[in-house]
């Protein structure tokens, strides 16, 4: 059974810090999701890891992935309130077969001024 | 407009009554997915349909059932609903074109209220 796990679970930092929000899961996979849920509204994708190695930068976010450590790192540098939201790994289930994504249960940042 | 649509966006009944939700979709996806959302949880898929021929249980299917009654329309139903169904409810569809590189795309969601 997949199982993903995010770390921490919430998060207060000020504007101007950096942190990093960590996404480990416990069978193998080479597909990882990040996605960003605003307070009452949907999910929005931010970024998609399809192989070992992989980093994607948006803007003050930087997400990589490492299929050996069976890891993924969320990166925020210099945060920022507006970045202030729940985040979301998801990991594609298709590798044991199934499809869809297993979820960890989100990260939720507060970023005070 | 959205190209996932949920209806309805809120609902409230009591326990025991059967509840449709519905969701149709304008990206031209294959893949269609229900998925329910609990505070401190995370999402946990409930069911999910490659094509109008196949539906697929996924991680909490039990108390739950699926309709793929077109490319476009995935509807989920709680025959009978009890309280701890109370959640909010995501339809996401992904595409058929080598669906895995990219991101699956999430409805707005249906908040369901079970008393």
């Amino acid at each position: 059974e997949l199982k993903v796990e995010q770390n921490p679970l919430f998060l207060s930092m000020q504007e101007g810090k950096n942190y990093t929000i960590y996404c480990n899961y416990s069978t193998t996979s080479d597909r990882l999701y990040w996605y960003r849920q605003d307070p009452g509204k949907s999910l929005e994708s931010l970024f998609v890891l399809l192989s070992n190695g992989a980093v994607k930068q948006e803007g003050r976010l930087m997400a990589s992935l490492d299929t050996k450590a069976r890891l993924s790192t969320l990166h925020i540098t210099a945060a920022v309130h507006d970045l202030s939201a729940t985040y979301f790994c998801a990991v594609d289930r298709s590798w044991g077969g199934a499809d869809g994504l297993t979820f960890g249960k989100g990260t939720h940042l507060i970023i005070q001024p | 407009d959205a190209d996932v649509t949920q209806t309805p966006r809120n609902r409230i009944t009591k326990t025991g009554k059967r509840i449709m939700l519905e969701c149709s979709q304008t990206k031209g996806h294959d893949r269609m997915y229900w998925y329910r959302q609990d505070p401190g949880l995370g999402l946990r898929l409930i069911y999910y349909s490659f094509d109008v021929k196949d539906i697929n249980k996924g991680e909490i299917s039990d108390g739950y059932s699926v309709s793929r009654q077109a490319q476009a329309k995935f509807s989920l139903s709680l025959e009978s609903a009890i309280p701890n169904q109370t959640a909010l409810y995501f339809c996401a569809t992904s595409g058929n074109q080598g669906p895995r590189n990219q991101p699956q795309h999430f409805g707005d969601g249906t908040r369901l209220s079970i008393l």
